[in-house]
């Protein structure tokens, strides 16, 4: 089975602040990488899908980059809004782990 | 709208069963994998299970193989999760997500229900 590691668990920032996510893979997942926003109480909301493709509607200082096992989720400069939980996933047709999170806090 | 509407979590009793269904709206419901992922609380997200769009194809995840069983109406627009034999480790929100499509293959979980909580205890 595939394992996605973040880093860091938690992430202390201020409005304004570009903040950097990593994820690792176990093993090598191409770009079926994708990244999720999570508010307390709610349902995730899926920002970038294939590594590195925005999802509709979604802010553009949220970037992603990365293949292979190492990916990385950018937030240009940090808005009110943006502290939440991020997961990363791969995902392909039998399966689609998650990674721990990353809690971003003020 | 596009829309996904779970249904039927509670509470039961460990080894007892429990069916959550979701209900879609909004789209071609036929032409999508569908997913259920679970949060237990406090926790982070957890992939359940993967149904393809004419439900000839399912993958779970190790911790529930042999016990949740997954099916999809598509006539109905529905999605469906059987849980049978639960454990106090099956308590948690789940979500059913769609997967977008991306030439023939399923893509990320685009769109998410808002959750049914199921918790198992005595």
């Amino acid at each position: 089975d595939i394992q996605m590691t973040q880093s860091p668990s938690t992430l202390s920032a201020s409005v304004g602040d570009r903040v950097t996510i990593t994820c690792r893979a176990s093993q090598s997942i191409s770009d079926w990488l994708a990244w999720y926003q999570q508010k307390p109480g709610k349902a995730p909301k899926l920002l970038i899908y294939r590594a590195s493709s925005l999802e509709s509607g979604v802010p553009s200082r949220f970037s992603g980059s990365g293949s292979g096992t190492e990916f990385t989720l950018t937030i240009s400069s940090l808005q009110p809004d943006d502290f939440a939980t991020y997961y990363c996933q791969q995902y392909n047709s039998y399966s689609g782990t998650f990674g721990q999170g990353t809690k971003v806090e003020i | 709208e596009v829309q996904l509407v779970e249904s039927g979590g509670g509470l039961v009793q460990p080894g007892g069963s429990l069916r959550l269904s979701c209900a879609a709206s909004g789209f071609t419901f036929s032409r999508y994998w569908m997913s259920w992922v679970r949060q237990a609380p406090g926790k982070g997200l957890e992939w359940v299970v993967n149904i393809k769009e004419d439900g000839s194809e399912k993958y779970f995840v190790d911790s529930v193989k042999g016990r949740f069983t997954i099916s999809r109406d598509n006539a109905k627009n529905s999605l469906y999760l059987q849980m049978d034999s639960l454990r106090a480790e099956d308590t948690a929100v789940y979500y059913c997500a769609r997967r977008a499509r991306w030439l023939q293959f399923p893509d990320a979980f685009d769109i998410w229900g808002q959750g049914t909580m199921v918790t198992v205890s005595s």
